[in-house]
């Protein structure tokens, strides 16, 4: 059984401040490591991609993957009222599964300003 | 790039009735496409994964008979919902696997569409 697990929330922080979520995974043969944003009502969009142990930056988000720990976060630093959505952490074992991702149930987040 | 699009984004149908929904990648080709429904406050669910050229492969408890998919070609899936009941009333969400090069990782990423809204009355 592939399974994802990510805190529970919800996740509130004030403007400005940093939020961090979290994510961990069960099939040590897992590749590849995705955070997704969804707005409601919303379909999921990608937003970072991590594939290699270490840190990951792309503006204000820093994605850390542990495979060791077998461990994924996401960061998110000087949140904005914008950022409030549900997150989801997504992983791909790769080979077989033909690119099939296993989600997290996802974290909410709220930023208030 | 990696632009997913569905159609229709929002169906209202009566019980009994058929309902097809579109997947197109935009730009770029996708030999494998996956379906998703999620309820309202839920998670994603997969129902199915569709691969360009051959049979859908569906997750358990999925009936293939009433989610019928089809790949015809590398840049679109339908899935159709027969004889809709009040019950398969959710938000319908397509997904794309993109080639390696696209996003320049060397790795597949999946990309997803807006979405479906099926309400059947």
């Amino acid at each position: 059984q592939k399974e994802v697990e990510q805190n529970s929330g919800p996740l509130s922080v004030p403007e400005g401040a940093i939020a961090s979520l979290n994510c961990t995974y069960s099939d040590r043969v897992s590749q590849s490591f995705f955070w997704y944003r969804q707005y409601s009502g919303k379909s999921p969009e990608l937003i970072m991609s991590i594939y290699s142990n270490g840190d990951k930056e792309d503006g204000r988000f820093t994605a850390q993957l542990n495979k060791a720990s077998q461990y994924v976060s996401l960061l998110i630093r000087d949140s904005q009222p914008s950022d409030s959505a549900t997150y989801l952490c997504a992983v791909n074992q790769g080979g077989s599964t033909l690119g099939r991702l296993y989600f997290g149930r996802g974290t909410q987040l709220t930023v208030w300003p | 790039g990696a632009v997913v699009s569905q159609h229709p984004s929002r169906v209202i149908c009566k019980s009994g009735t058929s309902v097809k929904i579109e997947c197109r990648s935009l730009d770029f080709q996708a030999t494998t496409m996956f379906w998703y429904r999620q309820f309202p406050k839920q998670s994603l669910m997969l129902m199915a994964t569709s691969n360009e050229g051959s049979k859908a492969t569906y997750e358990q408890g999925v009936e293939k008979d009433k989610f019928l998919i089809n790949h015809a070609s590398l840049t679109l899936s339908t899935l159709t919902v027969t004889s809709a009941h009040p019950e398969d009333s959710s938000f319908y969400i397509c997904s794309a696997r993109s080639p390696p090069g696209l996003a320049g990782t060397g790795y597949n990423e999946q990309f997803f569409g807006p979405g479906t809204r099926l309400t059947v009355l």
